[in-house]
């Protein structure tokens, strides 16, 4: 079975100071591996995913994230905070076992950002 | 592309009326998924829909709730006699064979 732990359910940084989102998974098969955004009230945008390929994954708006098999990781990071950074953010592990299979989320890390 | 349409954006029920929420998947997806996530929470996958067929429907509570993909039109996901406890945001996203999940805004469904 699938699931996803991150392991911070609040995050708060001062802007400009570095972004560490942590996340763990676990699962059976080779999984594909996202982050996700929601800003308040607004649906979920896509920041970045892993599909087997490099194991550092450059996403949007300056995040990224590595996957560590030996670790069973995926953080997400941020060299720079902004105010408009500000928003929930998902861990999401998918299994890849030929047929689509569904998205298990994990439970959310609010970031907030002082100035 | 105007993407993954959901409408509507907020819906209120009276407990025991029905909720009738809607998608349209972005153009060139014929696979569509239901995620329920309710406050504090991370979403819950609740069914996986391919035209006129349920592939998945796994997360789906085995009472009142109930969705279709027909050949024409959106998707529909429906629940019969609400109850407070189904008030939360409801996603559809929608995806090719090949996977690239695309979410909607969502439609935040509040029971009174």
């Amino acid at each position: 079975a699938q699931s996803v732990t991150q392991l911070d359910s609040h995050v708060s940084v001062s802007e400009g100071t570095p972004v560490l989102l942590r996340c763990n998974y676990s699962s059976s098969y080779s999984p594909s591996l996202f982050w996700y955004v929601q800003h308040p009230n607004k649906g979920l945008q896509l920041l970045l995913k892993y599909t087997s390929a490099a194991t550092l994954v450059k996403g949007i708006n300056g995040f990224e994230a590595e996957f560590k098999k030996s670790e069973t990781s995926f953080h997400l990071t941020k060299p720079s905070a902004h105010m408009s950074d500000a928003a929930e953010y998902f861990c999401v592990v998918s299994d890849d076992r030929g047929s689509q299979g569904n998205l298990i989320f994990g439970k959310g890390t609010k970031l907030s950002v002082k100035p | 592309n105007a993407g993954v349409m959901q409408n509507p954006r907020h819906l209120v029920r009276r407990r025991g009326q029905e909720a009738r929420l809607r998608c349209s998947p972005m153009k060139g997806h014929s696979h569509v998924y239901w995620y329920r996530q309710l406050p504090e929470e991370g979403l819950k996958f609740m069914v996986y829909l391919q035209k006129e067929n349920i592939i998945d429907e796994s997360g789906m509570p085995k009472e009142r709730f109930s969705a279709e993909f027909p050949k024409e039109g959106p998707s529909i996901l429906r629940i019969q006699q609400v109850v407070r406890g189904d008030s939360a945001a409801y996603f559809c996203a929608s995806s090719t064979r090949q996977g690239g999940y695309t979410f909607g805004s969502g439609t935040r469904l509040t029971v009174v």
